[in-house]
């Protein structure tokens, strides 16, 4: 079983509509999660990271961290074309050492 | 510009042949990391440098190889024991102080090898 779980996709959704994205884990040491966006042919940007349990919000961006369930989730409201991306999610598992989702690729309608 | 370059974009190889990949950073980051990106799954660290003339072993290491001379740059070698090299590589650095959830990436370098 992988330590990181996450849905391929793609998902594809109209333009406007609300995005959920999400990642499950396996390993409760976990301690930051992140949110990276990467768009076709380039390297990942990191969006949003947070430390602990709740919600973390950054203009159209929440991260949500639920950690008595194992599951993070990214939410985009307002989808733009420019969105359609592949989003990873990230978890660290020690200081220097991160562990990677496979990625889902967002594609947004116009 | 601050930032990461990695070059070249595409690098084409014959089977059997070392490839040296080039990774360098203006943003004053200690730490650095390579990874390698396949279709449908996550980023897999091959290796990681913390500190200059100091690195680690990630995850597939077996088949690379690397150093870190100065702090500005760290080339990943792929050797023909690699068995299967063709992959999407990115280099990545980041802040000291434990900050590795913020990983700053070049545009990555794609090896085909035939």
């Amino acid at each position: 079983q992988k330590e990181v779980e996450q849905d391929p996709g793609p998902l594809s959704v109209p333009e406007g509509a609300i995005v959920s994205l999400n990642c499950t884990y396996s390993n409760s040491a976990f301690q930051y999660f992140m949110w990276y966006r990467q768009y076709s042919r380039k390297g990942p940007e990191l969006l949003m990271y947070t430390y602990s349990s709740g919600n973390k919000e950054d203009g159209r961006f929440t991260a949500q961290v639920d950690k008595s369930s194992k599951y993070i989730s990214l939410f985009i409201r307002d989808s733009q074309p420019s969105d359609s991306a592949t989003y990873l999610c990230a978890m660290r598992k020690s200081n220097y050492q991160l562990i990677w989702g496979a990625g889902t690729k967002l594609i947004i309608k116009p | 510009d601050g930032g990461i370059t990695q070059s070249p974009k595409y690098l084409f190889r014959k089977e059997g042949q070392n490839v040296t990949l080039s990774c360098e950073q203006n943003l004053n980051h200690d730490a650095m990391y390579w990874y390698r990106q396949d279709p449908g799954q996550g980023l897999r660290l091959i290796y990681y440098s913390q500190i200059v003339n100091d690195f680690q072993k990630g995850d597939i290491a077996e088949g690379y190889s690397v150093s870190r001379e100065k702090k500005e740059s760290f080339p990943l070698t792929v050797t023909s024991a690699q068995k299967n090299p063709t992959a999407f590589y990115l280099c990545a650095s980041s802040p000291g102080g434990g900050r590795s959830y913020e990983q700053y990436f070049g545009p990555g370098t794609r090896l085909t090898v035939t």
